[in-house]
């Protein structure tokens, strides 16, 4: 199986810091994903990328970039952490476009 | 301007019941509509998908149907188990892949034993 980890499960940070946030993928998938997850409001595309040093914007990609150094990594960061960022965030990942994906456990932010 | 509604946000059903959950689109270049399943403190597993070629897939006891005319799809769970109690979401990709997933706002399924 292909197997999604996300580095942390829990994080506190500070308003004003710089957050990473790590996931890595075992199968060679070439797409990689991030979303927010929020109640009520479901899951929220962030940016994801199709290819080693590439990324695209998905809906919601304000406070935040990412990086793509490797394939099987892709690393979302918070330039400058607000409260509002406090969230679910999850990592996904699928072999070609149109596959489905495979999604981390997640890693749940607060920021104080 | 969300592309994909979801309804209801919460369902309470008894065991063996049938819980229905529905969604509806606008962007009529969607072409891949998946459900995902998602328990506590996991992220989302696919549970099953289906293109706009058919109306109605069925996997085990889980079936979409799909109405394209109404730009809706929906899935039933038969014979439900207190173990399906989790939170569905739908969603929507279009362009053959080339964006990612638009994601149903969530329903809260819990089935009563």
């Amino acid at each position: 199986d292909v197997k999604v980890t996300q580095s942390s499960r829990y994080l506190v940070k500070r308003t004003g810091e710089k957050v990473f946030l790590e996931c890595v993928q075992d199968m060679d998938h070439e797409n990689m994903f991030w979303y927010r997850q929020d109640p009520g409001l479901g899951l929220r595309l962030i940016y994801f990328s199709y290819d080693v040093k590439m990324k695209e914007k998905g809906d919601i990609p304000e406070g935040y970039s990412v990086s793509r150094e490797k394939k099987e990594r892709f690393s979302l960061i918070l330039e400058s952490a607000s409260t509002n960022q406090t969230s679910m965030y999850l990592c996904a990942s699928s072999l070609r476009q149109g596959d489905g994906y495979t999604f981390g456990s997640g890693t749940r932010l607060t920021v104080v | 301007q969300q592309q994909v509604k979801q309804s209801p946000q919460s369902l309470i059903v008894q065991k063996g019941g049938i819980p229905i959950i529905n969604c509806a689109y606008e962007n009529t270049a969607f072409d891949y509509f998946p459900w995902y399943q998602q328990f506590p403190g996991k992220g989302p597993a696919l549970l099953i998908a289906i293109r706009p070629d058919v109306s109605e897939k069925k996997e085990g006891r889980f079936t979409i149907s799909f109405n394209k005319s109404a730009k809706q799809f929906s899935l039933h769970i038969m014979d439900s188990q207190p173990g399906d109690s989790a939170t569905y979401f739908c969603a929507a990709r279009s362009g053959g892949g080339a964006d990612g997933l638009t994601f149903g706002k969530g329903t809260h399924l819990i089935i009563q034993p």
